[in-house]
């Protein structure tokens, strides 16, 4: 079956834009979490969805949000874009919320670099 | 805020050596996963380990979840080049839904 399709991959943006990712998950998957992947911090929680409910949030400022659709697909949005956002957003899928000892699908990312 | 600490940070050897990686915490965990990331790729899960004290096994690759389930370590037997990548752990706290992890170990196998 079809893996965790991100889009797009890569994505160059200058500061004070806003950015909008999209993440298709594994089809019956209801669970999507997004993640921000730097060398310096690793990979860091952003928040999860589940069933169009947003269950977890990390530590991220207000200007990073997300949504989820009905048909189980995500999108998070960064508003008024900072240079040290560039980084690899990694989103993930699970059938049960994450967390729960369940596997985390992974897609390849989209990368993002803010000039 | 519950940490995982990995190390070493940056590993490189020479095929066929043995290898091990730890993941540490002082905070307990109800489960706790491996990944394995590849350049340009999203993280793959190898295996997850839920019990204290718990050993799996994975062709050359061994795990172990800690009596008191607050660290781990991942060992490698006669690594071969196709081991190399970024290697995370993930753990999950008790009533959790979010998965804290590691910065990971970056291992470089040498033919």
């Amino acid at each position: 079956k079809a893996g965790v399709t991100q889009t797009p991959r890569y994505l160059i943006k200058t500061r004070g834009q806003q950015v909008t990712l999209s993440c298709s998950p594994i089809s019956g998957h209801r669970s999507v979490s997004w993640y921000q992947q730097t060398p310096g911090q690793g990979l860091q929680f952003l928040f999860e969805y589940f069933s169009e409910t947003q269950r977890n949030k990390g530590n991220f400022p207000g200007r990073f949000s997300g949504r989820q659709f009905s048909n189980s697909r995500s999108e998070m949005n960064v508003s008024t874009l900072e240079l040290g956002d560039s980084a690899l957003y990694l989103c993930a899928s699970s059938l049960a919320p994450a967390g729960n000892t369940g596997e985390l699908f992974f897609g390849e990312g989209s990368r993002l670099t803010v000039l | 805020t519950q940490l995982l600490e990995q190390s070493p940070q940056f590993l490189s050897i020479q095929e066929g050596e043995n290898l091990t990686v730890y993941c540490n915490s002082s905070s307990v965990f109800s489960s706790l996963q491996w990944y394995r990331q590849e350049p340009g790729e999203g993280p793959v899960l190898l295996v997850t380990v839920v019990t204290g004290g718990e050993v799996k096994k994975l062709k050359r690759l061994t795990f172990q979840f800690g009596d008191a389930r607050k660290d781990s370590s991942l060992h490698i037997t006669a690594a071969q080049p196709g081991d190399t990548g970024l290697y995370l752990c993930a753990g999950a706290g008790a009533g959790s839904y979010q998965l804290t992890f590691g910065k990971g170990t970056k291992l470089s196998v040498i033919p």
